[in-house]
């Protein structure tokens, strides 16, 4: 499976837009992006995905560069429940069932 | 819709004990997931059933099994509990691959 590198971690302002960055320049052509994040002591929560075109939902946005070796994801407005660790995750669906690897990921800090 | 439960919340163990994780979801999905997550880190693949009756291995399967026992469960067995296995364990299920939903996890402590 392809890797993610992403920041350790950021700090955004209350209601300021927040771009999560990462980088996955060894992505193949059938490779989903995928973001989860991470509340304090829960469960991981689905963020996004996207294979090409930058996709939008209720939670956030996915920027997928050009070349598909990067990609951001954007919160337009960051609230202080978006204080998580952020997860940039590939997977192929000819890979095994559903396994998602998990990196590090981002901690975002939320100051208000 | 309850979506993913897990029980126990809690649980401590000592050395050589064994124990049965438990997991659920309502959202009639075919394929369910274990993970273990170790302090400050991602979380690692045990086990993952892609539907009713299979099962296959993940990343870290040594020192573990499960039982898919219908569409609804799927269990995490320690035969014997070790102080490597001191950990957060959730479970998950899925229907794309692309989206799958975690449970509140499970904290396991062996002494």
């Amino acid at each position: 499976d392809a890797k993610t590198t992403q920041p350790n971690s950021m700090e955004s302002n209350e209601e300021e837009p927040v771009h999560l960055p990462c980088n996955h320049s060894t992505i193949s052509g059938t490779d989903y992006i995928h973001w989860y994040r991470q509340l304090p002591s829960q469960g991981p929560e689905y963020v996004i995905h996207g294979l090409t075109s930058n996709v939008n939902n209720r939670m956030a946005s996915l920027a997928i560069a050009e070349d598909r070796k990067s990609s951001t994801l954007i919160l337009h407005r960051a609230t202080l429940r978006d204080a998580a660790v952020y997860y940039c995750i590939l997977s192929s669906p000819g890979g095994s069932q559903g396994n998602l690897i998990f990196g590090k990921g981002t901690k975002l800090s939320v100051k208000p | 819709n309850a979506g993913v439960t897990q029980t126990p919340k809690f649980q401590v163990l000592k050395t050589g004990q064994s124990m049965t994780l438990q997991c659920a979801q309502d959202m009639n999905h075919n394929s369910m997931y274990w993970y273990r997550q170790d302090p400050g880190m991602g979380l690692r693949l045990i086990y993952y059933s892609a539907s009713e009756g299979t099962t296959d291995k993940g990343e870290v399967p040594n020192g573990y099994n499960v039982s898919r026992l219908n569409k609804r469960e799927f269990s995490l067995r320690l035969e014997s509990a070790a102080p490597s296995q001191t950990s957060v364990y959730f479970c998950a299920s899925s229907e794309m691959i692309q989206k799958q939903y975690f449970g509140p996890g499970t904290r396991l402590t062996v002494t």
